[in-house]
């Protein structure tokens, strides 16, 4: 079954750089697209990028565009979210999502990881 | 940047009774790629529609999503007590894959 296993929370410096990972099991990574979304305490989710697994194509949404770094390591199906230059208000839990469709950036994510805490605070 | 934007903002039901939320869209949807997820407290979103009214998998017929263009809704048919969550639409027709700030649904 698909399963997407997500890093342990952190607790960063304002200035800091955090790098979540999001390890893929169940199903053929290279065919996929992985999203990254968080969601602050108490708010709605906010869409972060996606990257594709299997050419290495990114988009990011324009708030991320300078401080998220969004890769993938194929030969241990685990995908990465870098964000540099942490804010107070960049606490928050921050999910990766696999595509529903393979080889498809219009998909929506369908399996989620179970979410990083990140927090950050001097 | 495509705003989704939800109504209401709670709602307040019984169990057994009909859910009906909102999601408006500042421009057309396109291809109709408007999911809808639900989230409990503590957990991940999880799917429950795709491209407006098809089902994930796994999801009971009591959830229905249903529009195109910039109206679409979700309906939740003979509300159940594991229904109460907070629910949100997301359009990924178009970058960025806006989504919507949510509807809490709780019980009354």
């Amino acid at each position: 079954q698909v399963q997407l296993v997500q890093s342990g929370g952190e607790v960063k410096k304002p200035g800091a750089s955090v790098k979540v990972s999001c390890k893929a099991s169940g199903y053929r990574f290279t065919s996929y697209v992985i999203s990254w979304v968080r969601q602050a305490p108490g708010q709605g989710l906010e869409w972060m990028g996606w990257i594709s697994a299997y050419n290495g194509d990114i988009d990011r949404a324009q708030n991320f565009q300078d401080r998220v770094t969004m890769t993938t390591d194929t030969a241990t199906t685990t995908a990465y979210m870098e964000l540099r230059g942490l804010r107070s208000d960049d606490t928050a839990v921050y999910y990766c999502a696999r595509n529903r469709v393979s080889y498809s950036t219009s998909s929506v994510g369908a399996y989620w990881g179970q979410g990083t805490l990140v927090t950050v605070s001097s | 940047e495509i705003v989704l934007t939800q109504s209401p903002g709670t709602l307040s039901l019984s169990p057994g009774e009909r859910a009906t939320l909102s999601c408006r869209a500042s421009q057309t949807v396109i291809r109709d790629y408007l999911a809808w997820f639900q989230q409990k407290p503590g957990q991940a979103p999880k799917l429950l529609i795709f491209a407006a009214s098809s089902w994930a998998t796994g999801i009971p017929d009591r959830f229905t999503g249903s529009g195109s263009g910039t109206d679409f809704t979700l309906t939740i048919s003979r509300l159940e007590p594991d229904d109460f969550a907070v629910y949100y639409c997301q359009q990924y027709g178009s970058s960025p894959h806006t989504f919507g700030q949510g509807t809490k649904l709780e019980i009354k």
